[in-house]
C-alpha cells in the first residue's frame, strides 16, 4: 500500500503557544488529504479536508483559525493548532488519496498534549 | 440515523477463532468499501479494499460487500493474539469523503 507519513508523532506544548503537524505521502501524489481528530475509545472526527493548491473544506464546528490546514503542494499537507489549550490535547490523524485510487492511507498519527 | 453502523463491541475471541465483523449503512450511494486495523495509538492501516459488491481474500482475511442489503463484513480466520487491535470500517462514493464506523475493538486471547 501507499505510504504516508506523519510528523510528529507527538509532542508536548505550552499552553497559548502553536504546534505544526506535518502530513507527508512519500509515494504518491496525494491530492485530497483529510485531517481527523480521534478522543480515546472514539471512531474518527473529520475536522478538514485540502485539496491541494486550494483552501481547506472545514467540517462543522471546527474552527478555521484555531486549526490551520495548509496543503501548498501534492505531497505536504500541514495543519497549525494555533493558541492551544489543554482542551485541544487529543490524537490528530491525516490521511491522503490520489486521483487514480478510492481508498484512503492514514498516517501514523499524532498525540498532542498542551500543558 | 448514522451513515455507518458498526457494532463497537468489544469482541473477546480465543486464538485460532474465525472472527466475524460487519457494518450497515443507510446510503445507497456508497460504492467503495474498506476495512482498517488500528492498533492503540497508531494510525488505520488500510487491510482491505472492495469495490461494489462481492467478496475479496486475503490471507486470513475476507471482505464481503452486500450492497442489496447494505451490509459489509470482514472475516478473520485462525485468528492470532497479533489480530488484536479496533477495525474500523469505511465507505465512500467517487471523489467524496469518507464515512467511517465508529470500530470494533477485538481482543484475541492466547
Amino acid at each position: 500500500g501507499a505510504v504516508v507519513s506523519q510528523h510528529p508523532s507527538w509532542v508536548i506544548c505550552k499552553s497559548g503557544t502553536s504546534v505544526k503537524i506535518e502530513c507527508r505521502s512519500l509515494d504518491f501524489q496525494a491530492t485530497t488529504m483529510f485531517w481527523y481528530r480521534q478522543f480515546p475509545k472514539q471512531s474518527l472526527m473529520l475536522m478538514a479536508t485540502s485539496n491541494e493548491g486550494s483552501k481547506a473544506t472545514y467540517e462543522q464546528g471546527v474552527e478555521k483559525d484555531k486549526f490551520l490546514i495548509n496543503h501548498a503542494s501534492l505531497t505536504l499537507s500541514t495543519l497549525t493548532v494555533t493558541s492551544a489549550h489543554p482542551e485541544d490535547s487529543s490524537f490528530y490523524i491525516c490521511s491522503a488519496r490520489s486521483p487514480s485510487r478510492a481508498e484512503a492511507f492514514f498516517g501514523q498519527g499524532t498525540r498532542l498534549t498542551v500543558v | 440515523q448514522k451513515e455507518v453502523e458498526q457494532d463497537p463491541g468489544p469482541l473477546s475471541v480465543p486464538e485460532g477463532a474465525i472472527v466475524s465483523l460487519n457494518c450497515t449503512y443507510s446510503n445507497s450511494a456508497f460504492q467503495y468499501f474498506m476495512w482498517y486495523r488500528q492498533y492503540s495509538r497508531k494510525g488505520p492501516e488500510l487491510l482491505m479494499y472492495t469495490y461494489s459488491s462481492g467478496n475479496k481474500e486475503d490471507g486470513r482475511f475476507t471482505a464481503q460487500v452486500d450492497k442489496s442489503s447494505k451490509y459489509i463484513s470482514l472475516f478473520i480466520r485462525d485468528s492470532q493474539p497479533s489480530d488484536s487491535a479496533t477495525y474500523l470500517c469505511a465507505m465512500t462514493r467517487e471523489g467524496n469523503q469518507f464515512y467511517f464506523g465508529t470500530g470494533t475493538s477485538l481482543t484475541v486471547i492466547p
